[in-house]
């Protein structure tokens, strides 16, 4: 069985610093997919990045970055340059390669002050 | 490219009665998912389609749920005999068919559930 883990139950962040969310997972699979989804309040959940576990190097996409770790299984996510908009819930999950559903973590609340 | 869409956004019952939910997908993608998100938790995998055929099932779905995608394009979920612990945000995603693709799922706005 697939599990993610995410132990910050809420983070808070100055507006234009760093902050960095952290994600573990469990599978014995060696193919599989990992992802960042942000859930605004109120609003749809949309992609935020993507990770194919047999790729080593990290994904970016512009001010998100994850660290990707395949032997530690640890997946975190790092906002640059923070802003009010990015505040929301950020769940972190796992899809194997092939398979039909996706794991979702207990979610991470990101909280941005002006 | 009007996004997933669900119906109703919001759902007050009463303690065994049957409700139906509707979800849209994005036109082109033939995969959909109904997940179940409880505060402050994530979305929890309760079934998936693939065209009209249901190929998974999580043991979360019981005999009172049920889901169907006749013509491989919109889906319903219905609960029979409502429980208070069916109370709940019910999300929809769909991704196209697309090989070894990135399995990025495009969610829904969500119905929440209300069980009185």
């Amino acid at each position: 069985a697939q599990t993610v883990t995410q132990s910050q139950p809420e983070m808070s962040v100055q507006e234009a610093e760093t902050v960095t969310l952290s994600c573990t997972y469990d599978t014995s699979e060696s193919d599989y997919y990992l992802f960042w989804y942000k859930q605004p309040p109120s609003r749809q959940m949309i992609l935020v990045i993507r990770q194919e576990a047999y790729k080593q190097q990290n994904a970016t996409e512009n001010r998100f970055s994850v660290n990707f770790q395949k032997a530690a299984k640890s997946f975190s996510l790092k906002i640059s340059d923070s802003q009010l908009g990015d505040a929301a819930m950020y769940f972190c999950a796992l899809a194997l390669l092939g398979g039909f559903k996706t794991i979702f973590g207990a979610g991470t609340r990101l909280f941005v002050k002006a | 490219d009007t996004g997933v869409s669900q119906d109703p956004r919001h759902k007050i019952t009463k303690r065994g009665q049957n409700v139906t939910f509707r979800c849209d997908p994005i036109s082109e993608h033939n995969r959909l998912y109904w997940y179940r998100q409880t505060l402050g938790q994530g979305p929890e995998f309760l079934t998936y389609f693939q065209n009209e055929a249901q190929l998974e099932k999580s043991r979360l779905l019981s005999d009172r749920f049920s889901a169907e995608r006749p013509k491989g394009s919109f889906s319903t979920l219905e609960i029979q005999r409502t429980e208070q612990g069916d109370s709940a945000m019910y999300l929809c995603a769909s991704r196209p068919l697309d090989g070894w693709g990135t399995d990025t799922q495009y969610f829904g706005p969500g119905t929440r559930l209300t069980v009185l």
